[in-house]
């Protein structure tokens, strides 16, 4: 049980372009998903936290304008990376927790993203 | 305010000796300590977490983790490395509003 998917696992895009990743809790309701950036070698960073029906509230230093997250069941969130630049490439991994405890998340796969 | 320290961005071990992964916290609340691996190029899965129950706490894989309170420490062992062991350790602590705070990594290599 606890299964988070994240699509696509990697993706190519050139800059200038916006590039779409969904993450979804496969067999619970997630009322909360969290985004991270892990840069190589680096560990994870949390860039925001959605709650399914609300707007999502982002880490100080987060661009929210850049970084678009959308959590509009609760099975399915999903972050947009809009006018892409190559500084944006990295892991973004997003997790789920299906409680009220938010320390309790369920990692998604990561999806590698490489800006060209 | 609530973070981690890992002390060692790199740990090597031959395999089949004990692998001790350091991780000292600071917590301002009853801390609620984790330990998570990463594969490369994957996400993260939960080893073990301590949730103020029992000091020590067994996961999964053979690991366990003592969480030492005189010495803000949660250290994290195994009796007998495994060529699949190396991988990306994380040691994380709960923040104040809930969310997790991640430690820098340490990277387990095993040695044949």
């Amino acid at each position: 049980g606890a299964v988070v998917s994240q699509h696509p696992s990697r993706v190519i895009c050139k800059s200038g372009t916006s590039v779409k990743i969904e993450c979804r809790s496969l067999d619970f309701q997630a009322t909360t998903m969290f985004w991270y950036r892990q840069f190589p070698k680096q560990s994870l960073m949390l860039m925001a936290t959605s709650n399914e029906g609300s707007k999502a509230t982002y880490e100080q230093g987060v661009e929210k304008d850049k970084f678009l997250i959308n959590h509009a069941s609760l099975t399915l969130s999903t972050l947009t990376v809009t006018s892409a630049h190559p500084e944006d490439s990295s892991f973004y991994i997003c997790s789920a927790s299906s409680g009220t405890v938010t320390y309790e998340q369920y990692f998604g796969p990561g999806t590698r993203l490489t800006v060209t | 305010a609530q973070s981690v320290t890992q002390l060692g961005s790199h740990v090597s071990v031959s395999e089949g000796a004990l692998v001790l992964l350091r991780c000292n916290y600071s917590s301002s609340v009853p801390p609620y300590l984790f330990w998570y691996v990463q594969y490369p190029n994957q996400g993260l899965q939960l080893l073990l977490k301590y949730t103020s129950a029992a000091t020590l706490v067994k996961g999964i894989n053979g690991f366990e983790a003592e969480f030492k309170k005189s010495e803000t420490s949660f250290h994290l062992t195994k009796p007998s490395a495994h060529m699949s062991d190396a991988a990306e350790y994380f040691c994380a602590v709960r923040s104040r509003d809930d969310k997790i705070i991640f430690g820098k990594g340490t990277r387990l290599h095993i040695l044949p």
